[in-house]
């Protein structure tokens, strides 16, 4: 079946620093949907990428949908302490619509 | 965005019984709910999807008969662990969207432990 795997799963940066996580997929996505849960917390979106070779800026969040539509990526740039928390990426497969099937997440940490 | 609620936030079951989680989309229709399983620090596991009206789809090895799930409204779905064990503890997450490919609302997850 689909599968969806994130990388790395953790990363520990010193605020400030950059921090990326980069997210691949089995099989070609319609589209690519990344999320952040908070400790304690449910998933929240952040963005949906839908577009082959895509590029969305939240703030200091760049998100990058591949050209072949199987990766992406998430960088934070300058990261806080309001960063941390677990990255999700999601996608609803092209063959497989109306299952939406999550990477295995990546948890940042953010050292004041 | 748009909320989605889910009932009840934790609970504690006996060994045996069983027990029933809602998720309810409060200010639009889910035409589809998904469940997941989420153990700590671990990603989400897609149990099953549900459409209003139609039977679940269940996901490979998730038993359609432990965990009942019934969507009979596009504003709520119910998930019943029937007979719990304690390897059935696990954080329990809906969420819900408004058509194919949009973006997901989560309920705010139920944390389940059976004792």
């Amino acid at each position: 079946g689909q599968q969806v795997m994130q990388i790395p799963q953790y990363q520990h940066v010193q605020e400030g620093e950059d921090f990326t996580t980069y997210c691949n997929s089995s099989t070609t996505l319609s589209n690519i949907q990344w999320y952040k849960q908070r400790p304690g917390g449910h998933p929240v979106f952040l963005i949906q990428l839908v577009k082959s070779g895509e590029v969305k800026k939240q703030k200091r969040l760049t998100f990058q949908f591949g050209e072949a539509k199987k990766n992406s990526s998430l960088h934070i740039t300058a990261t806080q302490t309001t960063d941390v928390g677990t990255y999700f990426c999601a996608g609803f497969s092209s063959g497989n619509t109306g299952k939406l099937i999550f990477g295995q997440g990546t948890t940042l940490q953010v050292k004041p | 965005g748009a909320v989605v609620s889910q009932h009840p936030s934790w609970v504690i079951c006996k060994s045996g019984t069983s027990v029933k989680i809602e998720c309810r989309s409060l200010d639009f229709q889910a035409t589809t709910m998904f469940w997941y399983r989420q153990f700590p620090k671990q990603s989400l596991m897609l149990m099953a999807t549900s459409n209003e009206g139609s039977k679940a789809t269940y996901e490979q090895g998730v038993e359609k008969d432990k965990f009942l799930i019934n969507h009979a409204s596009l504003t709520l779905s119910t998930l019943t662990v029937t007979s719990a064990h304690p390897e059935d503890s696990s954080f329990y997450i809906c969420s819900a969207t408004q058509g194919v490919d949009t973006e997901a609302f989560f309920g705010q997850g139920t944390r389940l432990t059976v004792v």
